[in-house]
């Protein structure tokens, strides 16, 4: 099993819809959660952390449920420039605090 | 500012070459990671310095080599690759090691072998 384990993808979704993408991870010690998005041929770049009490950034959401170890991020009113690959990042376990650990990524898609 | 930076952006280098990937940054970041990176995948942890040592080895094969020579730098050293070697290669730095903040990447050295 993954350590960190994302929807399969690719989620094809028409501008204005909502969608919702999912993430589990199997260490119970980890300590911090976030997403990440990364264009095609690009570095992955920091959409938000994920805190237990949920945050939101705008039309983007993060949730987490420590219980379940699930991390989610919905996207509100789609844009075109929303499509990418959407990075679950785990960091921090019981041997090593800086351990950063990805998911295996979920492409989305926004058409006109 | 929350840059990091990668030399070179691109290389193609043979299977009996020495080479060295860099990465510099100046945020004060105490840990730095070495990821590989190939196509339709995620990033693959490879290494991660912590102040300075190395902390993590994700069992990588000795053909990839690296060092911390101070805390703003990290190279990757290169030798005797193979062709299933070529990737992006990403350096990435966080600001401490409590586990709780985030990690900045740079663009990435995007490496050939032939």
């Amino acid at each position: 099993r993954k350590e960190v384990e994302q929807d399969p993808g690719p989620f094809n979704v028409p501008e204005g819809a909502t969608v919702a993408f999912n993430c589990t991870y199997s260490n119970s010690a980890s300590q911090s959660f976030f997403w990440y998005r990364q264009d095609c041929r690009k570095e992955p770049k920091l959409l938000m952390s994920v805190y237990s009490s949920g945050n939101e950034d705008g039309r983007f959401t993060a949730q987490l449920n420590r219980a379940s170890q699930y991390i989610s991020l919905l996207i509100r009113d789609s844009k075109l420039s929303d499509s990418a690959t959407y990075l679950c990042v785990v960091k921090g376990g019981a041997y090593n605090t800086d351990k950063l650990i990805f998911g295996t990524g979920t492409r989305l898609q926004v058409f006109p | 500012d929350t840059e990091v930076t990668q030399t070179p952006k691109h290389l193609v280098m043979g299977m009996t070459n020495k080479k060295s990937l860099k990465c510099e940054q100046h945020m004060g970041h105490r840990a730095m990671y070495w990821y590989k990176q190939k196509a339709k995948k995620p990033p693959e942890l490879m290494f991660v310095y912590s102040y300075e040592k190395l902390s993590i080895n994700e069992s990588v094969p000795s053909r990839f080599s690296p060092e911390c020579p101070n805390s703003s730098l990290l190279n990757l050293h290169l030798h005797a690759l193979q062709p299933e070697d070529s990737a992006l290669y990403l350096c990435a730095s966080s600001q401490d090691g409590t586990g709780t903040t985030e990690a900045f990447f740079g663009q990435g050295t995007r490496l050939t072998v032939v």
